[in-house]
């Protein structure tokens, strides 16, 4: 079954850029999205078709996926973006997550 | 506005049975593959089921496959997902979301731009 692999945690300085990778078998040739997920909540739909962001989501998110790799990308990264992010695409017919990443900003 | 909420969660023996239900407004759910996420206490997302937008094909992940059903009603706005022989590893809150699919240049995407709150499922003695 095809696997999605993220770094389980990354730190940022604020004001800083961070990067959270999604990896996965010729990933490129799929489309990728991303979800932001703070405790308690639900996850919230942030990056889709690798770098669209939805209305209402702030331009210092960006994506982009080539390769083997899929990359969130979170410039002048702001405290409010602490959260757990999760890369997630689609394959044959299923949907697949990858294990996410915690994004701790200090 | 576009909303999505469950119900139906609670706290079950192991194979017990539970049948969540999620309640759609604000949009035309008849459109709409729908899907059911679970997240385990301290974990990631899982996928559990999608079902197209007529309820005529749906597919579920290998863990649950021939114990739950997911199922649609699209005169009511409700999807719903009937849990059997539920074991402990089905404990996780339960989130119901609105599918985006297609194509476009060459490839398919496929991604959910709603959610609900979540519902909790506890299977424990």
């Amino acid at each position: 079954s095809y696997e999605l692999i993220q770094p389980p945690s990354v730190s940022v300085s604020p004001g800083q850029t961070a990067s959270i990778t999604c990896s996965g078998d010729k990933l490129g040739n799929k489309y990728a999205c991303w979800y932001q997920q703070k405790p308690g909540q639900s996850p919230v739909l942030i990056i889709y078709r690798d770098n669209v962001r939805p209305s209402g989501i702030p331009e210092r998110f960006a994506g982009s996926n080539s390769g083997n790799t899929a990359t969130l990308t979170i410039s002048g990264t702001q405290a409010m973006d602490e959260a757990d992010y999760y890369c997630q695409a689609w394959d044959s017919i299923t949907v697949v997550f990858g294990g996410g990443t915690k994004l701790t900003v200090l | 506005q576009v909303q999505l909420v469950e119900s139906g969660g609670g706290l079950v023996n192991p194979g017990g049975s539970l049948r969540l239900s999620c309640a759609a407004s604000g949009f035309t759910f008849s459109d709409y593959q729908m899907t059911w996420i679970r997240q385990a206490p301290g974990k990631g997302l899982e996928w559990v089921s999608y079902i197209r937008s007529s309820g005529s094909t749906m597919h579920y992940t290998d863990s649950v496959k021939d114990r739950f059903t997911i199922s649609r009603d699209n005169a009511k706005n409700s999807l719903y997902l009937q849990m059997n022989s539920l074991r402990a590893e089905d404990t996780a809150v339960y989130y119901c979301a609105r599918v985006i699919s297609g194509s476009y240049s060459k490839y398919y995407y496929y991604y959910m731009d709603v959610w609900g709150k979540g519902t909790t499922v506890t299977v424990s003695s």
